[in-house]
């Protein structure tokens, strides 16, 4: 079945870099994009960025733009998050969803989450 | 930057009532607006799509209404498990963006 597998929680200190991955299964995977969404404690989601996997193309929200990454693996259907320079408010949990082939459709399929918690 | 705009933030509702959750846009977008539920502790899911569309498997008495600015989700006849958060989402400009959720409890 169609599906997206994150990696499992991370706590890291602040100063520090975590990175996601999020394994898809079940289609084509050039076809789509993956958007990367987050979510802290008893809040609302927060939209990061689009990452396409057909070649990579990035799309970032302006507010991590500057420690953010994302990429691809297209021998294994794997997209990856990686956030540098943490913070204690980037505490919460990461989604990645599937988008489109370009950025801006629904996103019918969620991964299970990855908590990250930042603490000292 | 698109702002989306959700009221109420918070509804308690009896069983067998229909809800609506509304959501403004701060500019046009079309039909390019989405809503999801999520319920505590999971992922969330997609409900409806391109503002009216049913997303497969999702039941009949959800439906949503919308263009432009001014978008709704429908639900009739409320069951205990639509407890839940619910979310629009807009995919018509980049960034993309949420509001801010409804959280439906079930009286």
């Amino acid at each position: 079945q169609v599906q997206l597998v994150q990696s499992g929680a991370e706590v890291k200190k602040p100063g520090a870099s975590v990175k996601v991955s999020c394994k898809a299964s079940g289609y084509t995977f050039s076809n789509y994009g993956i958007s990367w969404v987050r979510q802290a404690p008893r809040q609302g989601l927060e939209w990061m960025g689009w990452i396409s996997g057909y070649n990579g193309k990035t799309n970032y929200a302006q507010k991590v733009q500057d420690r953010v990454t994302m990429t691809t693996d297209t021998s294994t259907n794997t997209a990856y998050m990686e956030l540098r320079s943490l913070k204690s408010d980037d505490t919460a949990m990461y989604y990645c969803a599937r988008d489109g082939y370009f950025p801006g459709t629904d996103f019918d399929i969620w991964g299970q989450g990855t908590m990250v918690t930042v603490s000292s | 930057e698109i702002v989306l705009t959700q009221s109420p933030e918070f509804q308690s509702v009896t069983p067998k009532e229909k809800v609506s959750i509304t959501c403004r846009a701060s500019q046009s977008i079309g039909t390019s607006l989405h809503w999801y539920q999520q319920k505590p502790d999971q992922s969330p899911k997609l409900l409806i799509k391109y503002a009216s569309q049913s997303f497969s498997g999702v039941p009949s008495r959800f439906s949503g209404t919308g263009s432009g600015t001014d978008f709704t989700l429908t639900i009739n006849s409320l069951e205990a498990e639509d407890a839940a958060t619910y979310y629009c989402h807009q995919s018509g400009s980049l960034p993309q963006s949420f509001g801010q959720g409804t959280k439906l409890e079930i009286k």
